[in-house]
């Protein structure tokens, strides 16, 4: 596809269970990008991802999230034992490169809920 | 550290009527400011983008906006009102001390568009 993509669209689990979001971003963009975005909290940024650099996670809430990017491309985000306030939709975008004149491109998300 | 302020949570108008959608942003250096619409249970789509050239920036589907450095305010227009305008609509600033295009959004105001 042309857009950037997130799976699953939709994900409901259990409090203590782990998670595991996927963004395949837009084919040639090195640079990208994880939100959340919740009732309490508004959008909020996680983590950058620029080529083979070590990313910026200056945005992750704690240390149960963490995330990776293999190979330049797909990155999966993970939420280890979830709590209730971590149901959130977590938004995925990419950009050419990471300047302020690279427009991010952003997929439609992955909304979690944690009963 | 950079933000932005939307004021209103929510706008009314009616359809053919002028949309305003206000923004104030607090910067300690020349900002970079964007608008998002987000349509229900989509991603981010970019309106517009200010990058320190024309202070009246045009975008897409008929919006634009205005860099008034004196009021710290970039505030969103569109002339005439259309139904398919109805979405959230997010502002933002890029935190440039990072180095990379981290997006802070306001809070988000909600359009309504009524016949």
């Amino acid at each position: 596809g042309a857009g950037v993509s997130q799976s699953p669209s939709n994900k409901v689990t259990e409090k203590g269970k782990d998670v595991e979001l996927r963004c395949d971003p837009i084919s040639g963009h090195t640079a990208l990008y994880w939100y959340r975005q919740s009732l309490g909290q508004g959008l909020e940024f996680l983590i950058y991802f620029q080529g083979n650099s070590a990313p910026d996670k200056s945005g992750l809430p704690s240390d149960r999230f963490s995330a990776e990017r293999t190979g330049g491309s797909v990155s999966t985000l993970t939420i280890q034992r979830t709590q209730q306030e971590d149901s959130a939709v977590y938004l995925c975008a990419s950009s050419p490169g990471g300047g302020s004149n690279q427009p991010q491109h952003f997929g439609d998300g992955t909304r979690l809920s944690i009963l | 550290a950079q933000s932005v302020t939307q004021l209103g949570s929510h706008v009314s108008v009616s359809e053919g009527a002028l949309v305003l959608l206000r923004c104030n942003y607090s910067s300690s250096v020349p900002p970079y400011l964007f608008w998002y619409v987000q349509y229900p249970n989509q991603g981010l789509q970019l309106l517009l983008k200010y990058t320190s050239a024309a202070t009246l920036v045009k975008g897409i589907n008929g919006f634009e906006a205005e860099f008034k450095k004196s009021e710290t305010s970039f505030h969103l227009t569109k002339p005439s009102a259309h139904m398919s305008d109805a979405a959230e609509y997010f502002c933002a600033v890029s935190d440039e001390g990072t180095g990379f295009q981290k997006l802070v959004f306001g809070t988000g105001t909600r359009l309504l568009v009524s016949p």
